[in-house]
């Protein structure tokens, strides 16, 4: 399996709870922020993306929320499951910029 | 739609050997990109492609070379592995067509350089 992630923060959850990840960016010009899923072995996969125009969408079973004011964004997955243990990471974009990558938090859930 | 693949999924090189490392995807995407990633260092930018035709160095360019071979192709070349270079390293591709850019990433090659 990998060794990536092995210093990450770790968030443990029983399944069935929700389960709150939160990401701060650095970038206060930042304007479009993405969310990834990586499991072990596997690439990076897209969740949900939001534009600073919004404080908060929802996809399916999981909100993003924006907070320009402090730089802060939160991923909540709800009634979290065996198939969401993975490392979450965030991503962030000033304009026509690069994507910026944070290094990730890993989730735990346990049936 | 097979979406961005890679080749190979894994590798061993002993130092100073050579090795190219394949990316193409399927969603007739503008732009690819390769990354490394590390433990605990997240995903540094290592060549993009903005658009066929065009490459630019990204954070960690030193030791790699890469070709933009047509619209779907993008490879990455080591000319002489060195063991620092040991990581995973993932190809993305993505539109590029306004600020609003997801990136789609390939499934990685895992690289050891003994």
């Amino acid at each position: 399996g990998e060794n990536v992630g092995l210093h990450l923060p770790t968030l443990s959850v029983q399944e069935g709870d929700n389960s709150i990840i939160n990401c701060a960016y650095s970038n206060s010009a930042s304007d479009y922020f993405i969310w990834y899923k990586q499991e072990s072995g596997k690439g990076p996969q897209f969740i949900i993306d939001i534009r600073s125009n919004m404080d908060k969408r929802q996809g399916q079973r999981v909100t993003v929320l924006l907070n320009k004011t402090v730089k802060h964004l939160s991923l909540q997955i709800a009634a979290t499951q065996p198939g969401d243990s993975a490392v979450y990471f965030c991503a962030e974009k000033a304009g026509f910029q690069k994507l910026v990558f944070g290094t990730g938090t890993r989730l735990l859930v346990s049936p | 739609n097979a979406g961005v693949t890679q080749t190979p999924k894994f590798q061993v090189l002993k130092t100073g050997q050579s090795m190219t490392l394949q990316c193409a995807q399927d969603m007739n995407h503008n732009s690819m990109y390769w990354y490394r990633q590390d433990p605990g260092m997240g995903l540094r930018l290592i060549y993009y492609s903005a658009s066929e035709g065009t490459t630019d160095k990204g954070e960690v360019p030193n030791g790699y070379n890469v070709s933009r071979l047509n619209k779907r192709e993008f490879s990455l070349r080591l000319e002489s592995a060195a063991p620092s270079q040991t990581s995973v390293y993932f190809c993305a591709s993505s539109a590029n067509t306004g600020t609003s850019d997801t990136q789609y990433f390939g499934p990685g090659t895992r690289l050891t350089v003994l």
